[in-house]
């Protein structure tokens, strides 16, 4: 089955540690993203890349870091530079010029 | 910075009855496009209208845009409990690799 993979599904950080997300597709898609969602928010885009090893800074991407370095694969990398880390992450991909997002399960990223 | 908002916030219907959610935006879009999101769960995509597009159908969805307006909206007829989750509208604007979503509507369908 084709889709996207985001791993861990809930993950726990101390304050100053970094934390990375995976997030894998096997869609064979050129454009990937990372989105990040607030309770009863919206989602706000940190990421997104169009294409194997080049990436563009969304709106908020302040805080966080990725890499495209394969075509399946787009981690992100929440630093302890980013003030409020606790929140729902999003991975999306999509074919291109088509603009119809695949979305992945989402990652659950609490601060202690 | 978000392009499009949805109304209502929330809206609780009966099974059976119909489910109306609109979307406003502020500039001009290339396409529209709904997704639905259940609890904890990530987005699905329901349908794209393009610009040039003023009525789409899929299944018990319709989706209209008034790009006059600036406006679109989502119809689900007769709902179903298995119909309650978030509803997000979403433009592309420029290049359609970048989506801007709404902050959606949660729609609660009892049975």
């Amino acid at each position: 089955d084709g889709g996207i993979t985001q791993s861990p599904k809930y993950l726990f950080r101390k304050e100053g540690q970094n934390v990375t997300l995976s997030c894998e597709q096997n869609l064979n898609h050129d454009a990937m993203y990372w989105y990040r969602q607030d309770p009863g928010q919206g989602l706000r885009l940190i990421y997104y890349s169009q294409i194997v090893n080049d990436f563009q800074k969304g709106d908020i991407a302040e805080g966080y870091s990725v890499s495209r370095e394969k075509k399946e694969s787009f981690p992100l990398t929440v630093t302890s530079a980013q003030k409020n880390p606790t929140a729902f992450y999003l991975c999306a991909s999509s074919g291109t010029f088509t603009g119809e997002l695949f979305f992945g399960e989402g990652s659950r990223l609490t601060v202690l | 910075s978000q392009q499009g908002e949805e109304d209502p916030q929330a809206l609780s219907i009966q099974e059976g009855e119909n489910a109306t959610m609109n979307c406003s935006y502020k500039t001009s879009i290339n396409n529209l496009q709904w997704y639905r999101q259940n609890s904890g769960r990530g987005l699905v995509h329901l349908i794209l209208i393009r610009s040039n597009e003023r009525e789409k159908h899929s299944g018990r969805l319709r989706v209209t845009l008034d790009t006059s307006k600036k406006s679109s909206s989502l119809l689900i007829t007769a709902s179903r409990a298995a119909d309650t989750a978030s509803y997000f509208c979403a433009t592309a604007r420029g290049s359609n690799y970048k989506l801007t979503f709404g902050k959606g509507t949660l729609l609660t369908v009892n049975p």
